[in-house]
């Protein structure tokens, strides 16, 4: 079984500050995972992934997250945060389709970020 | 190139009537998935596709809920005697296989509210 959960279910930053969105996860398998993002009214869009390769893994908008097996992690980070940041992100993981049933995703509950000036 | 497209947008209806959504993959794309997203929670897995396959229906929540797919192309996922607890939105999703390397893309949704 696999599972996530996302510590914070709202965060709220100044615009130019660092971001940090948590999550920490728990699989059977090597797990892949993601990090999606869910702006209003829109789709669910890729930010990065982890599947085994580097630990620190770099998405697009200048978002990055750290796998960190010990500690069963992986932060969503980002240096400094942008108005267009605020949205919802969620964390994702799977056991990349290896137990036959595809590639089912795991979704945390979100965290929704609020960017101020 | 087109995204994965889902309709309708919305849907409301009354307790006790079948509704049916539609949901188009992305051209090529052998897998999809149908995922359930209620108000302030993380997406649900229902059910899996990948190509001849049978379908990994182990997300369904009851008997209520059926969805097919017409080769590799569109999918309906029908909700049967609607409920109050249906009301959610519903996320299509299709990859181009069912491994973990492949991302999947997802439609808009389809926001169903059921009174």
């Amino acid at each position: 079984a696999q599972s996530v959960t996302q510590l914070d279910s709202h965060v709220s930053v100044s615009e130019g500050t660092p971001v940090l969105l948590r999550c920490n996860y728990s699989s059977s398998y090597s797990p892949s995972l993601f990090w999606y993002v869910q702006h209003p009214n829109k789709g669910l869009q890729l930010l990065l992934k982890y599947t085994s390769a580097a630990t620190l893994v770099k998405g697009i908008n200048g978002f990055e997250a750290e796998f960190k097996k010990s500690e069963t992690s992986f932060h969503l980070t980002k240096p400094s945060a942008h108005m267009s940041d605020a949205a919802e992100y969620f964390c994702v993981v799977s056991d990349g389709g290896f137990t036959g049933g595809g590639n089912k995703l795991t979704f945390g509950t979100g965290t929704q970020l609020k960017v101020e000036l | 190139g087109a995204g994965v497209s889902q309709s309708p947008s919305n849907k409301v209806t009354e307790k006790g009537k079948d509704v049916e959504l539609r949901c188009d993959p992305i051209s090529g794309h052998t897998a999809l998935y149908w995922y359930r997203q209620r108000l302030g929670q993380g997406l649900e897995f229902l059910i899996y596709f990948q190509g001849n396959s049978a379908p990994d229906k182990s997300g369904l929540p009851s008997d209520r809920f059926s969805a097919e797919r017409t080769g590799e192309s569109v999918s309906t996922l029908t909700i049967q005697r609607t409920q109050q607890e249906d009301s959610a939105v519903y996320l299509c999703a299709s990859s181009l296989g069912g491994q973990g390397s492949y991302e999947q893309y997802f439609g808009p949704g389809t926001r169903l509210t059921v009174t």
